[in-house]
């Protein structure tokens, strides 16, 4: 089992959509979860943080995290084509933080 | 306020050589890790350092070593290079080594072994 799984996608939206990324991790004892996102050719970059159960939102994002089902959920609303790329989920446990395989979003105009 | 920057963009390697990878850590940040990304796939973690010591590694042969200098830069070094060790290498920094902290990438090396 991996220790942060993601479904690979694509997932593919129209414009305007709400996007839903989903995530989940095997370790009980993981402390915080993170979003990033990749652009095709780039680096990731933060997008969201969360530590506690419950929802976390940033503007069009939503962070979602049940730490009993060991689940955590980005969703994104209004979906523009920008918002295009592969979204990283990363768990942090102990001194090292791993990464799921990413999510291939598209959004189409 | 200066990003993660990593030095070299690209390099290309002959099996078995021996390789050093550079990274300057954003300003403040203490905490450096770095990760390996093959084309298609999410980071891989290779380790973590924390005032100079390695504080925290994944499933890396030991070929794979790392150093932390006083100034929060790094270096990465990989010994007798395989072909499977052509990838994208992510250095990431953060403020701190607690949970709470995500990280500030830097642009990556793409390494190539031929």
């Amino acid at each position: 089992q991996k220790e942060v799984e993601q479904n690979s996608g694509p997932l593919s939206v129209p414009e305007g959509a709400i996007a839903s990324l989903n995530c989940t991790y095997s370790d009980r004892g993981s402390q915080s979860f993170f979003w990033y996102r990749q652009y095709s050719g780039k680096s990731p970059e933060l997008i969201m943080f969360i530590y506690s159960n419950g929802d976390k939102e940033d503007g069009r994002f939503t962070a979602q995290l049940n730490k009993a089902s060991q689940y955590v959920s980005l969703l994104i609303r209004d979906s523009q084509p920008s918002d295009s790329a592969t979204y990283l989920c990363a768990v942090t446990g102990g001194f090292k933080t791993i990464f799921g395989a990413g999510t291939r979003l598209f959004v189409k105009a | 306020e200066t990003g993660v920057t990593q030095s070299p963009t690209h390099l290309i390697k002959t099996r078995g050589q021996q390789v050093t990878l550079r990274c300057s850590s954003q300003s403040g940040h203490n905490t450096v890790s770095w990760y390996q990304q093959a084309l298609g796939q999410g980071p891989q973690f290779i380790f973590q350092y924390y005032r100079e010591e390695e504080n925290g590694r994944g499933n890396f042969p030991p070929r794979f070593s790392g150093l932390q200098f006083p100034n929060y830069s790094s270096e990465l070094n990989v010994n007798a290079l395989e072909l499977d060790d052509s990838a994208l290498y992510l250095c990431a920094s953060r403020p701190s080594t607690g949970a709470g902290y995500g990280y500030t990438f830097g642009s990556g090396t793409r390494l190539t072994v031929v």
